[in-house]
């Protein structure tokens, strides 16, 4: 079983809907948590993070860990169609370590006009 | 800019032939990784490098090497390529330390066809 599980889709949606993107995970010591963006043909760009159990807003995004259950979720309010890409989640023990970052399979998204 | 390059970016090549993909950072970081990304499969570590000759395996390094002789540099050596190491490969750096330690500024991407 991996490490980090992520909600595979893909997801098709329409323009001004909400997502949620989620992940789960087993190992108790990951303590921060990332969530990627990857359009077609690029390398993925940090979108979000958060440390430890809680909720962080940036805009549209809000991201929410719930490390009693292991789950993690992004979350986009009025989803445009240039949201459309992949998103990855990844996690780590440490924040001196993101080299040894686990990341989820990632979850395509598709935001139609 | 700050930016972490890979070249080539597009790579057909045979069996057996070596080959190297060279990846660049100019941010200074300490971490570098490559990383290969396949449908289904996700993004696989193959190696990080904490820093210069600090080297370790991540989780598919075989039929891969790397090396580590300048804090910029992290070169992706396959010795004797095979189709199944056909893929989309992505370099990786990150500080190591400080307040954006968690973070990982990726390369644009290599995609190599093994025939």
């Amino acid at each position: 079983q991996k490490e980090v599980e992520q909600d595979p889709g893909p997801l098709s949606v329409p323009e001004g809907a909400i997502v949620s993107l989620n992940c789960t995970y087993s190992n108790s010591a990951f303590q921060y948590f990332m969530w990627y963006r990857q359009y077609s043909r690029k390398g993925p760009e940090l979108l979000m993070y958060t440390y430890s159990s809680g909720n962080k807003e940036d805009g549209r995004f809000t991201a929410q860990v719930d490390k009693s259950s292991k789950y993690i979720s992004l979350f986009i309010r009025d989803s445009q169609p240039s949201d459309s890409a992949t998103y990855l989640c990844a996690m780590t023990p440490s924040n001196t370590n993101a080299g040894k970052s686990t990341f989820g399979d990632g979850t395509t998204l598709t935001v139609k006009p | 800019e700050a930016q972490v390059t890979q070249n080539p970016r597009y790579l057909i090549t045979v069996t057996g032939k070596k080959l190297t993909v060279t990846c660049s950072q100019n941010m200074n970081h300490e971490y570098m990784s490559w990383y290969r990304q396949d449908p289904g499969l996700g993004l696989r570590q193959i190696y990080y490098s904490m820093n210069v000759e600090v080297t370790d395996k991540g989780d598919v390094p075989e039929g891969y090497k790397v090396s580590r002789k300048e804090k910029r540099n992290f070169p992706l050596i396959l010795e004797s390529p095979s189709p199944n190491q056909t893929s989309l490969y992505f370099c990786a750096s990150s500080p190591g330390t400080g307040s954006s330690s968690y973070e990982q500024y990726f390369g644009p991407g290599t995609r190599l066809t093994v025939t």
